[in-house]
């Protein structure tokens, strides 16, 4: 089946990196753009950006550049989030999510990781 | 920066109905904004329900529907059961690229 399996929870000191993996099975990795989804603590949703699996070009939201890299290793069907520069701001659950979007037809998410926790803190 | 804006929460009786809205702080959401909804239980990840205003993802039970209500986008629980307690986020496409959540409606069922 359709699944997206994510690494798991990561403790952080303020100004380290992380890498989150988000590994996809059941499906062909690079016929779907994959999206990276924040979640802070008690907080909402909120769209990170999203990353092109066929030519690895990523697209970042507003307030998701510079510290956020979104990247692939199409050879194990594997999307990466990696930020640097940590702060306790980062604190949070970030999910992989399936894109689905045909021109003048849906756009949506479709298939869900479960998410990774990221605490930083010293 | 456009804000889609949804009620804080909600609260309905079991087996009643409840109607959850989406729209945006400037302008009206139209089915051109393909909006999507989803569920989201404490701890868990979201799970999609509705996509392009009213279509049901796989498995969605028929008493989850979309709609456009007025200059809004509209989510309906009809019979609503003790397990769809939970989180509910709109999700509109704005084009170019851009995707915006909604802030997500907590709903009570008692």
């Amino acid at each position: 089946q359709v699944q997206l399996v994510q690494s798991g929870s990561e403790l952080k000191k303020p100004g380290a990196s992380v890498k989150v993996s988000c590994k996809a099975s059941g499906y062909t990795f690079t016929s779907y753009t994959m999206t990276w989804v924040r979640q802070a603590p008690g907080q909402g949703l909120e769209c990170m950006g999203w990353i092109n699996t066929n030519t690895g070009n990523p697209t970042y939201a507003q307030g998701f550049t510079g510290r956020f890299v979104f990247s692939l290793d199409t050879s194990v069907s594997t999307a990466y989030l990696q930020i640097s520069s940590l702060k306790a701001e980062d604190t949070a659950v970030y999910y992989c999510a399936r894109q689905r979007a045909a021109v003048g037809n849906y756009y949506y998410m479709d298939v869900w990781g479960k998410g990774t926790t990221v605490t930083v803190s010293s | 920066q456009t804000v889609v804006t949804q009620e804080p929460s909600f609260s309905v009786s079991p087996g009643g109905t409840v109607t959850l809205t989406c729209g945006l702080s400037s302008g009206s959401v139209s089915t051109n904004y393909y909006p999507s909804w989803y569920q989201q239980t404490p701890g868990q990840a979201p799970r999609t329900l509705i996509y392009s205003t009213n279509t049901r993802s796989s498995g969605v039970p028929n008493r989850f529907s979309g709609s456009i209500l007025g200059n809004k986008a509209a989510l309906t629980i009809t019979g609503a059961q003790a397990d769809d307690e939970s989180d509910y986020y709109c999700l509109l496409y704005m084009g170019s690229g851009i995707w915006v959540f909604g802030g997500g409606t907590k709903l009570t069922v008692l």
